[in-house]
């Protein structure tokens, strides 16, 4: 089973839709979760941290559940502009540390 | 405050040369990552460096592949010998401890 993982997608969705994405992750020791965004031949860039209580950065939701170990990115109102990979990375706890990148979402939007 | 700086942008090799690209981390940053990227496929992890330590080599391959973080100046991912299968873009991310990583524009490797 892989460390973290995603569907590759793609999702194409129209403009105005609600698209949530799921990540799960294998290690339980797993401490710190983010979601990056990747457009097309760029690096990837933080999008948003997720707390254990859920956090919100306008448009976008980020959750988490320890229990059934995944993690959610939800985002309202799409607008072209999301169209991108979207990258879930986990970073377990103890030793160095280890962070893991999922092999990221591609979502489309469509006018 | 500067981010992650990577150079060479682009680099072009004939088979059997060398290439060397550099990763300066962001200010405050002892922690760089590795990365490398084929076209339309996922960030393959392949080393992750402190000052003059390699914590974790276990996505570099096993040979003509080595890097190295020292007391001084930057990052460096070596490859020896290229092949056209090297061809790819190659991130350097940097972070502080338990944090986010800051990825820098990536070096962009072309094998004749």
């Amino acid at each position: 089973r892989k460390e973290v993982e995603q569907d590759p997608g793609p999702f194409n969705v129209p403009e105005g839709a609600t698209v949530a994405f799921n990540c799960t992750y294998s290690n339980s020791a797993s401490q710190s979760f983010f979601w990056y965004r990747q457009d097309c031949r760029k690096e990837p860039k933080l999008l948003m941290s997720v707390y254990s209580s859920g956090n919100e950065d306008g448009r976008f939701t980020a959750q988490l559940n320890r229990a059934s170990q995944y993690i959610s990115l939800l985002i309202r109102d799409s607008k072209l502009s999301d169209s991108a990979t979207y990258l879930c990375v986990v970073r377990v706890s103890g030793g160095y540390q280890k962070v893991t990148f999922g092999i990221g979402t591609k979502l489309q939007v469509i006018p | 405050n500067a981010g992650v700086m990577q150079n060479p942008r682009h680099l072009v090799r004939r088979r059997g040369q060398e290439a060397r690209l550099r990763c300066s981390p962001m200010k405050g940053h002892s922690h760089v990552y590795w990365y490398r990227q084929l076209p339309e496929e996922g960030l393959k992890f392949m080393v992750y460096l402190q000052k003059e330590n390699i914590i974790d080599e276990s996505g570099m391959p096993k040979e003509r592949f080595s890097a190295e973080f020292p007391k001084e100046g930057p990052s460096i991912l070596r490859i020896q010998q290229v092949v056209r299968g090297d061809s790819a873009a190659y991130f350097c991310a940097s972070s502080p401890p338990a944090g986010e990583l800051f990825f820098g524009e990536g070096s962009r490797l072309t094998v004749l």
